[in-house]
């Protein structure tokens, strides 16, 4: 099975600064990952998503997400967020490549808060 | 376009209940359907999937079970609710892709 660590359970920063999330995953074989956002008491948004082909990932509201093979990582960024960005985010790993019926691996996910 | 449907959007019912969670899928022939469970600060846990009628498979041995009477309906349910049977639970959905697409969640309470 396939196991994701999300690093911060909350990265708290103020508006129009920068931030990073970082996710890690174990895995020997290729991987499909995904960043998704959930909003209080909502389901869960897709953010943008890895498949193959450029390693820099371009997603929804700004974000982008950096494929790093060697170092098992797809840390999530965004220059300059906005308080609308307030949400918990979740770095989840399907290995099932060749086939759809992809069990996604979650992390614990991490807590953006932006500040005013 | 296709859309998920789950209801009821809030449940709280006491220990040793029923439970009856009904998802739906729209837009869509022959999804694969999953249901999760996130529990706070657990992220979230794989229950059941589904990649046809009556067809369901499970991940993790619980008090909860799973149908799928209908290609775009799937139902989780359990004979006696425990007080960790708490949650947010998510159903989803999946087809030609490989992302999955989640439904607006139902939060149970067992009291």
């Amino acid at each position: 099975a396939q196991s994701v660590t999300q690093l911060d359970s909350q990265v708290p920063v103020f508006e129009e600064a920068p931030v990073e999330l970082r996710c890690n995953y174990s895995s020997s074989v290729s991987v499909y990952l995904f960043w998704y956002v959930q909003y209080p008491n909502q389901g869960l948004q897709l953010l943008l998503k890895y498949l193959s082909g450029s390693t820099l990932v371009k997603g929804i509201n700004g974000f982008e997400a950096e494929f790093n093979k060697s170092q098992t990582s797809f840390h999530l960024r965004k220059p300059s967020v906005h308080i609308s960005d307030t949400a918990e985010y979740f770095c989840a790993v399907n290995s099932d490549r060749g086939s759809t019926l992809g069990r996604l691996y979650f992390g614990r996910g991490t807590q953006l808060t932006v500040w005013p | 376009s296709q859309t998920i449907h789950q209801w009821p959007a809030t449940l709280v019912q006491p220990v040793g209940s029923p439970l009856s969670l009904e998802c739906t899928v729209e837009g869509t022939s022959n999804p694969n359907l999953y249901w999760y469970r996130q529990a706070a600060g657990r992220g979230l846990q794989l229950l059941f999937y589904s990649v046809g009628i009556g067809q369901i498979s499970s991940e993790v041995p619980q008090n909860l079970s799973a149908s799928r009477p209908q290609d775009r309906q799937f139902i989780l349910s359990s004979k006696k609710l425990l007080l960790s049977d708490s949650g947010f639970y998510l159903c989803a959905w999946n087809s030609a892709t490989y992302e999955q697409y989640f439904g607006p969640g139902t939060r149970l309470t067992v009291t």
